[in-house]
């Protein structure tokens, strides 16, 4: 199976903060990254599909970056309602799987 | 607009049975496939399962291959997980979450809140 790792676990922030949470892959995954956003008791929320592409919806401020292991998930201008936590996922090998998540906190 | 809504979710002593289903609404429930995807506080985010639009196919995680069932109802745009031979590690909250295939692109694209499973003596 394929690991994905986030760093940081956690990153305390500010509004109006820029952040940057990466995952690393534990081989190549080419641009079959994507990435989701999850606040408490909630659905988790896609916001970011094969490394670079917002879901429709998904505000400018988020960016992704990367190719084959490595890969960044940028959020300029932090707003309130962005503290939540975020996790990675690749799609290019069965079974499909998940960073650990990396929860953004005040 | 898309909703995923689960339910079914329950305490279970080992060895038993419970059967989840997921009712969605706002989309052509057939045209996609659907999958089950479990969190828990240790291990996160695991996929579980996958079933094709028609159900024709379906696919599993190693670690409940031959105990888990997915199935769907297209007619009723209902998913389904039956689960037989619970452990203690299949506690989690299960998510059904749509399965968006988009040029060669894979992700899942909206989710259910989840239904606790709880397996436990």
């Amino acid at each position: 199976d394929i690991q994905l790792t986030q760093s940081p676990s956690s990153l305390s922030a500010s509004v109006g903060d820029r952040v940057t949470i990466t995952c690393r892959a534990s081989q190549s995954i080419s641009m079959y990254l994507n990435w989701y956003q999850q606040k408490p008791g909630k659905a988790p929320k896609l916001l970011i599909f094969s490394v670079s592409n917002l879901q429709s919806g998904v505000p400018s401020r988020f960016s992704g970056s990367g190719s084959g292991t490595d890969f960044t998930l940028t959020i300029t201008s932090l707003q309130p309602e962005d503290f939540a936590t975020y996790y990675c996922q690749q799609s290019h090998s069965s079974p499909r799987t998940f960073g650990q998540g990396t929860k953004l906190e005040f | 607009e898309v909703q995923l809504l689960e339910s079914g979710g329950d305490l279970v002593q080992p060895g038993g049975s419970l059967r989840l289903s997921c009712a969605a609404s706002g989309f052509t429930f057939s045209t996609y496939a659907m999958s089950w995807v479990r969190q828990t506080p240790g291990k996160g985010l695991e996929w579980v399962s996958t079933i094709t639009g028609s159900g024709g196919s379906t696919y599993y995680a190693d670690s409940v291959k031959g105990r888990l069932t997915i199935s769907r109802d297209n007619s009723k745009n209902t998913l389904s997980l039956q689960m037989n031979s619970l452990r203690a590690e299949d506690t989690a909250v299960y998510h059904c979450a749509r399965d968006e295939y988009n040029t060669g692109w894979r992700y899942f694209d909206s989710w259910g809140q989840g239904t606790l499973v709880t397996v436990s003596s």
